[in-house]
């Protein structure tokens, strides 16, 4: 079955302007996380949605972060003001509940130029 | 704090020569133990769970052991197709937020023929 897929692969911004991220789930799965991956370091969690549940934010470094999700399905992941520290990968991952193994996307290369 | 430790950083190994990584952790309260590879330009993919010390599980030539403070993969006659980045994670029970995973830097594995 199909898997977790981000758009767009690549990104490249200049300094000040936003971006926007796309994530799309695995069909069914309740639970959508984003994580950053910056160069040499291991994967930070942002943000959390479960079902119609208020989203956990306690992950998002600043203000600048923000992300939204359509009921069970699609979500995007907003950068205002990009920043050159912002530059990562930035993964998305679903799981069908909570405690359940998560299954990553691809992930989005943003570089902040 | 939650945290989890990785080591050793970087493993190169022959083809053939078995050996074990390591993922020390420190959780309050220990949800899961999940371990997955993660190959350049993509995202992490899900090997396995482990929930409980004592608990094994084995997927072709990888077996994952947990104790009460850490985890072992243990790679039997590794191939070259084995060399990967494998990330070792936590989900904790209490505090904070209880659905994402806080992830180890990883241990970058190389298998020469």
């Amino acid at each position: 079955g199909a898997g977790v897929s981000q758009s767009p692969s690549n990104k490249v911004t200049e300094k000040g302007k936003d971006v926007e991220l796309r994530c799309d789930p695995i069909s069914g799965h309740t639970a959508l996380y984003w994580y950053r991956q910056r160069l040499g370091q291991g994967l930070e969690f942002l943000i959390y949605f479960q079902g119609n549940s208020a989203p956990d934010k306690s992950g998002l470094p600043s203000d600048r972060f923000s992300a939204e999700r359509t009921g069970e399905s699609v979500s995007t992941l907003t950068i205002q003001r990009t920043q050159q520290e912002d530059s990562a990968v930035y993964l998305c991952a679903s799981s069908l509940v909570p405690r359940n193994e998560q299954f990553f996307g691809p992930g989005t290369r943003l570089t902040v130029l | 704090e939650d945290q989890v430790t990785q080591s050793p950083e970087a493993l190169r190994l022959q083809e053939g020569e078995s050996s074990s990584l390591n993922c020390s952790y420190t959780v309050s309260g220990l949800r899961g133990l999940f371990w997955y590879r993660q190959d350049p330009g993509k995202g992490p993919e899900f090997l396995f769970t482990l929930y409980s010390a004592g608990e094994e599980k084995e997927k072709e030539r990888l077996k994952a052991t947990l104790t009460k403070k850490e985890s072992f993969l243990h790679i039997t006659a590794p191939k070259p197709e084995d060399s990967a980045t494998y990330l070792c994670a936590v989900q904790a029970g209490y505090g904070g937020s209880q659905g994402n995973l806080i992830f180890g830097k990883g241990t970058k594995l190389s298998v020469k023929p």
